[in-house]
């Protein structure tokens, strides 16, 4: 099975900044198949990207995705006040699917 | 666009199965090639996949999990369902059904359901 680690596990930062999340898989993962999800409380996941860096319909640009093989990244260019949340990595293969463990993005 | 809608007990005993339903609307469970899934979130972390289903009904199970789960999907009332057995506290958590479309991600998720596990 393979394990996705995020990192960091929390990222603080302000409304404007650049942030920078990392998803590393334990074993190569198919560019086709590395998703990455959106999380506020209470509230389902979101699929912002899938396919490493193809974004999910009506996310904004200031969200992008890229990264191959065992090292991935999603980057939101501008934090946007509704954009502190939690983020999730996804992946399948051999017809298993595994998330990785999230990482917070708070408010400094 | 779809709709899928978590429905079964909140409240489920140790030992016992949990059983839950996912309703779908806005489409035919049979049209989609891909999976229909669960997905489960324990209060206060991560997600973690517990299993899909092809509308065939081919499942796929997490391997922490397969000895405890089984999946199946009643394609006449556009429904899956989850039952997971012999449960305790460690299964309490919020219950998702999920569609993951091309690309393996899942592109539209249920509202999700509590289920605890209690005496």
């Amino acid at each position: 099975e393979i394990v996705l680690m995020q990192s960091p596990g929390t990222l603080s930062l302000s409304p404007g900044e650049r942030a920078t999340l990392s998803c590393r898989a334990s074993q190569s993962v198919s560019s086709s198949y590395l998703a990455w999800y959106q999380q506020k409380p209470g509230q389902a996941p979101r699929l912002l990207i899938y396919g490493a860096s193809s974004r999910a319909t009506g996310i904004p640009d200031r969200f992008s995705g890229s990264g191959s093989g065992t090292d991935f990244t999603l980057t939101i260019s501008r934090l946007e006040p509704e954009d502190f949340a939690v983020y999730y990595c996804q992946q399948y293969g051999s017809s298993s699917f595994t998330f990785g463990g999230g990482t917070k993005v708070e408010i400094k | 666009q779809l709709q899928l809608q978590e429905s079964g007990p909140g409240l489920v005993k140790p030992s016992e199965t949990l059983s839950l339903t996912c309703t779908v609307s806005g489409g035919s469970i049979s049209s989609s090639s891909y999976y229909w899934g669960w997905i489960r979130q324990p209060p206060g972390k991560g997600l973690e996949w517990i299993g899909s289903i092809y509308y065939t009904g081919s499942a796929y199970y997490s391997p922490s999990l397969k000895s405890r789960v089984t999946i199946s999907v009643d394609t006449s009332k556009n429904q899956f369902s989850l039952k997971l057995r012999s449960v305790t506290a460690a299964d309490t958590a919020v219950y998702y059904c999920a569609h993951s479309g091309s690309h393996y991600a899942f592109d539209y998720w249920g509202q999700g359901t509590l289920v605890t596990v209690s005496s």
